[in-house]
């Protein structure tokens, strides 16, 4: 039974650039949420998919936007990167509501020059 | 503003002895609590919860205790081993919220 898995493991852009990072669930959950790591923090809030729509968001800009597909994979799409955006992107799925246990992938690590 | 609060960034401990990890939040709503545990180069893992209605859940040697009126919770590990050694998560949330909010984290070290 695979977990979460989470592509690509780690990657390097430009300020200004855009980025797309991409997410597999836990097989049989449907939902999906996304968590920014900065070092030294907490997972961050970004926005978490439901049936397709964004079901929730937390305190980040439109630069941050995300997609989920019929298949409840999920894709987080930064553009206009800066600097601050360097950081561990974290997918996490789970199912329904839940009681907040969430299964989290390897995550994304980004860095941006 | 932090919600929840970790407030001991290391913490580091003989084999064998006990671990106490500390959490504080800030909202009365939260109603649902869950400690989450991260090694180095993977995604922080569930590892124990524990819903208002308690005071303390236990999971063999891991036990959480809620002090609802002091807004506190508290990660018990006894006994301590190495393999503990990582970054532990507090997080809470509310009965109306579909997602939890993380605390800064606390880094665990089990000597041996």
């Amino acid at each position: 039974d695979a977990g979460v898995t989470q592509s690509p493991t780690h990657l390097i852009k430009t300020r200004g650039q855009q980025v797309t990072l991409r997410c597999s669930p836990k097989s049989g959950h449907d939902t999906v949420s996304w968590y920014q790591q900065a070092l030294g923090q907490g997972p961050q809030f970004i926005f978490q998919y439901y049936e397709e729509e964004e079901r929730q968001r937390g305190n980040f800009p439109d630069r941050f936007s995300g997609h989920q597909f019929p298949n409840y994979s999920s894709e987080l799409n930064v553009n206009a990167l800066l600097l601050g955006d360097s950081a561990l992107y974290l997918c996490a799925s789970s199912l329904g509501q839940g009681t907040g246990e969430l299964f989290f992938g390897e995550g994304s690590r980004l860095t941006v020059l | 503003d932090q919600q929840v609060k970790q407030n001991s960034p290391s913490l580091s401990v003989q084999e064998g002895r006990i671990s106490i990890l500390n959490c504080d939040y800030t909202n009365s709503m939260f109603d649902y609590f869950l400690w989450y545990k991260k090694y180095p180069a993977e995604g922080p893992t569930f590892l124990i919860s524990i819903s208002s209605i308690k005071d303390k859940n236990e999971d063999g040697r891991f036990t959480v205790f809620l002090n609802k009126s002091a807004k506190h919770l508290s990660l018990h590990i006894v006994p301590s081993q190495p393999g503990d050694s990582a970054v532990y998560f507090c997080a809470t949330k509310s009965g109306g919220s579909y997602i939890p909010t993380f605390g800064r984290g606390t880094s665990l070290i089990v000597h041996p």
